[in-house]
């Protein structure tokens, strides 16, 4: 069965710093990846996506996330934290479930940023 | 660019009430899907439709029903609430169902308060 595994259930960086959220992925062929970003209160923003084009995918608000086939990993990376990236961040990925696609959700990595 | 609306945006009934939750997909998009997510939860897929048509269903309850209209706009209606049918009700639209990687837009969601 397909699912996806976050790591880590809280990140905290400084202003400024590199951000890091792990998600590892278990599927039986190249499946179809997505970040989204839930703010406190708020709905969920597609952050980006991955469907075997280039490993590396540039999304919006400067992350990006690379596909490592060999290391089942897709994580999200930013160079630089700023304050209103605050929020939840879910990795999810399309799987083939009871013969349809359905969206399958990390349990969630909270990003607090310090000032 | 125009995004999913979501009405009411919050609802606070009591238990044993129904309640009824509003979408309204993006233009031209012809899905629509239902989710629910508790506190401290990911989001669990309820139900979606497809070209006005139940196209799938996840873990939705019995006492939850939901359609989509000839405009696309669906409904998921909620009789008898229980305590634990409180949380944030996403729906989300995208076009053409059953393709993996196609993206799921959401909307802000609906928090339903059941007392």
């Amino acid at each position: 069965a397909q699912s996806v595994t976050q790591l880590d259930s809280h990140v905290s960086v400084s202003e400024g710093t590199p951000v890091l959220l792990r998600c590892n992925y278990s599927s039986s062929y190249s499946p179809s990846l997505f970040w989204y970003v839930q703010h406190p209160n708020k709905g969920l923003q597609l952050l980006l996506k991955y469907t075997s084009a280039a490993t590396l995918v540039k999304g919006i608000n400067g992350f990006e996330a690379e596909f490592k086939k060999s290391e089942t990993s897709f994580h999200l990376t930013k160079p630089s934290a700023h304050m209103s990236d605050a929020a939840e961040y879910f990795c999810v990925v399309s799987a083939w479930m009871d013969s349809s696609y359905k969206l399958i959700f990390g349990s969630g990595t909270r990003l607090l940023v310090r000032p | 660019a125009a995004g999913v609306i979501q009405s009411p945006r919050h609802l606070i009934k009591e238990k044993r009430e129904t309640a009824t939750l509003k979408c309204y997909p993006i233009p031209r998009h012809d899905t629509v899907y239902w989710y629910q997510q508790g506190p401290g939860q990911d989001p669990q897929f309820l139900i979606s439709f497809y070209e006005k048509m139940q196209s799938d269903k996840g873990s939705i309850p019995d006492r939850f029903s939901a359609q989509q209209f000839s405009d696309y706009h669906s409904e998921l209606n909620m009789s008898s609430l229980e305590l634990g049918d409180s949380a944030l009700y996403f729906c989300a639209s995208s076009t053409n169902t059953g393709r993996e990687g196609e993206t799921q837009y959401f909307g802000p969601g609906t928090r339903l308060l059941v007392l």
